[in-house]
This record gives C-alpha cells, structure tokens and sequence, in this order.
C-alpha cells in the first residue's frame, strides 16, 4: 500500500456534467500528478501541483484542472463531461517535482454516459 | 503519438517459464521505470534505471537499460502465478512520466 488515497473508487456521470476527484498524498510529498488511463492504454500525464501552483501540463484541454491545497492534498475537477472522458483517473505523489519516483492511488473509475 | 513502444502486448506462459518484454522509443529519457499494475489498481513502481547499460535485479526480475538510455527490457526467470499483471514501462523527463501501452502477462498455473 502506498498511503496515496483516491476518492471516490467508481463515479458515474452523464454528459456535460461537472465532476470532482479527490487525492490524498502519501506522507512527506509535496508534489502530486495526475493521469488519465483509458482501457488498454498506459497511463497518461494530465498536470502536475507543486506548492499549490500547477508545475506542469500534459496534453488536455482546459476543461481540467486541479487544486493543491496546504496539507498537499488535491483535487482534478472535470467541466463538460465527454463520453471520451471515461476512463481510469489515478493521482501521483511524488517526494519533489523532479523526483519521477511516483507513487500511486488505487485510482477513480469514471464513468460518463 | 505513442513514444514508448512495449512489446509484446500479451503474453500468455506456464508457470516455471521464463519471459522477456521490452520497451522502446526513440526519445532519450533521463531514466526509466518499470510498474506492475493489477486490475482494479494503481501501478506500483518495480524498479527506476538511471545509468545506460544499467542492470537491475530484484529477486527473479532483471531489468536493463539500454546504453543509449532510448530502451529497456525486463526478464522474468521461472514465472508464478503472482506474476500476473500488466507491466508499464515509463520514461522520465523532467516533472513528467511517458508511459507505454504495456505488456499483459499471465501465468498459467
């Protein structure tokens, strides 16, 4: 177990929607990741939180976006839910930006219908 | 576009086998890890190679980083059943990790 919660496990939402997901980071890490993993596919690298700042953006539209808070905790928020949004959504902690090291939730599984 | 290339995709073996699987890309990558993931679960990282021509060992796994640090392979000798999963490969630059698709094994009893 690597002390990097996710909530909630399973969400289903309808198209257009809003959805939230949380992330507690493991114990001492200060940098949290978050990827998107669509069925069959590796995990991809939405944005990074680094000091409550984003540190670092992948390749997705600006309907995603996130907050770190000051315990290091985190949030991804989806705006205008797409069915393509379906998909496995899994938080990183990480000891510092630099350090790849990551660590793993359990992940979110997302639903949009 | 997919810049780790793993191979094979699915690889089905009886227990006591032995495996190769490999990751390649074009890109050089400041270091490589490898992640084993289980349904229902997040990836939890094996092993992180640093060093071109490294060589890793933990217990019956064996990981390699290629001199050019562009490819990686991990070996599996006499295969369990607790081998089960699916094996990412992640290429670090920077803040970020590029994963591959990854390699689903499965261990026959």
């Amino acid at each position: 177990e690597t002390g990097v919660t996710q909530s909630p496990t399973h969400l289903i939402k309808t198209r257009g929607q809003q959805v939230t997901l949380r992330c507690s980071s493991q114990s001492g890490h200060n940098t949290v990741s978050w990827y998107q993993q669509a069925l069959g596919q590796g995990p991809q690298f939405i944005f990074q939180y680094y000091r409550e700042e984003e540190n670092g953006r992948g390749n997705f539209p600006p309907r995603f976006s996130g907050l770190q808070f000051p315990n290091y905790s985190s949030e991804l928020n989806v705006n205008a839910l797409e069915l393509d949004d379906s998909a496995l959504y899994l938080c990183a902690s990480s000891l510092e930006p630099t350090n790849t090291e990551a660590f793993f939730g359990q992940g979110t599984r997302l639903t949009v219908v | 576009t997919q810049l780790l290339e793993q191979s094979p995709q699915f690889l089905s073996i009886q227990e006591g086998e032995n495996l190769t699987v490999y990751c390649n890309s074009s890109s050089v990558f400041s270091s490589l890890q490898w992640y084993r993931q289980e349904p229902g679960e997040g990836p939890v990282l094996l092993v992180t190679v640093v060093t071109g021509g490294e060589v890793k060992k933990l217990k019956r796994l064996t990981f390699q980083f290629g001199d050019a640090r562009k490819d990686s392979s991990l070996h599996i000798t006499a295969a369990q059943p607790g081998d089960t999963g699916l094996y990412l490969c992640a290429g670090a630059r920077s803040y970020q990790l590029t994963f591959g698709k990854g390699t689903k094994l499965s261990v026959i009893p």
